[in-house]
């Protein structure tokens, strides 16, 4: 079955410094992998995607995230963070599987802190 | 993109009462489902709402329980039927596009006394 996990479940940065959100993915086949920000009391809002192609996804709100194959991560980060980027993060995975649908599969979430 | 809008926002009900959530898309979707989040947590899907017929559910899910209809391409309503403190949770309502994009919506956030 395909799985994320986010092994972190809190990070904390500074504002202005570089941020990384860690997630791991086990597929089978080529995995379809995305980044989703959840603000308090807020849905679930698209950041980006990786399907196929260049390795390094652009997204919303200055994010971009690394798609690496041999290491199984596909790692969000922003240079420079900002006081808003605070919020809980969630990676996902498209599971493909016989009639799975096409379903997305949830990390359990990491909650990011940026301070002034 | 979708833009997803739920009824009720919020609601506290009684044990052994039901509460049914709507959820209206602003464009034809190709697949709707509904996600629930229990404090803390992370997002469990509960079903694939299918239109015109039966809903899919995931294991540990089921029908009489969390009731689901899907009468066009741009509506769903999620029932919680007979419940429980254990159903607290933000029940989230999902939409997927031609594109292959999901997209949620603001989340109805339910208290079970």
């Amino acid at each position: 079955a395909q799985s994320v996990a986010q092994p972190e479940d809190q990070v904390n940065v500074a504002e202005g410094n570089p941020l990384t959100v860690k997630c791991t993915y086990s597929v089978s086949g080529n995995p379809y992998l995305f980044w989703y920000v959840q603000y308090p009391n807020r849905g679930l809002q698209f950041l980006l995607k990786y399907i196929t192609g260049d390795n390094l996804v652009k997204g919303s709100y200055g994010f971009e995230a690394e798609f690496n194959k041999s290491q199984t991560s596909f790692h969000l980060k922003k240079p420079s963070a900002l006081v808003s980027d605070s919020a809980l993060y969630f990676c996902a995975v498209r599971d493909w599987g016989y009639n799975q649908g096409g379903k997305l599969i949830f990390g359990q979430g990491t909650e990011l802190s940026v301070k002034p | 993109s979708a833009v997803i809008s739920q009824k009720p926002s919020r609601d506290i009900c009684q044990r052994g009462t039901s509460l049914t959530i709507q959820c209206q898309v602003d464009s034809q979707v190709t697949m709707m489902f509904w996600y629930r989040q229990q404090p803390g947590q992370s997002l469990t899907l509960i079903a694939t709402a299918n239109q015109g017929s039966e809903a899919t559910y995931e294991s540990g899910f089921v029908i009489d329980k969390f009731p689901i209809s899907r009468p066009n391409l741009t509506f769903s309503t999620l029932t919680v039927s007979n419940m429980s403190p254990e159903d607290s949770s933000i029940y989230l309502c999902s939409a997927r596009d031609s594109y292959n994009e999901q997209f949620f919506g603001p989340g109805t956030r339910l208290t079970v006394l």
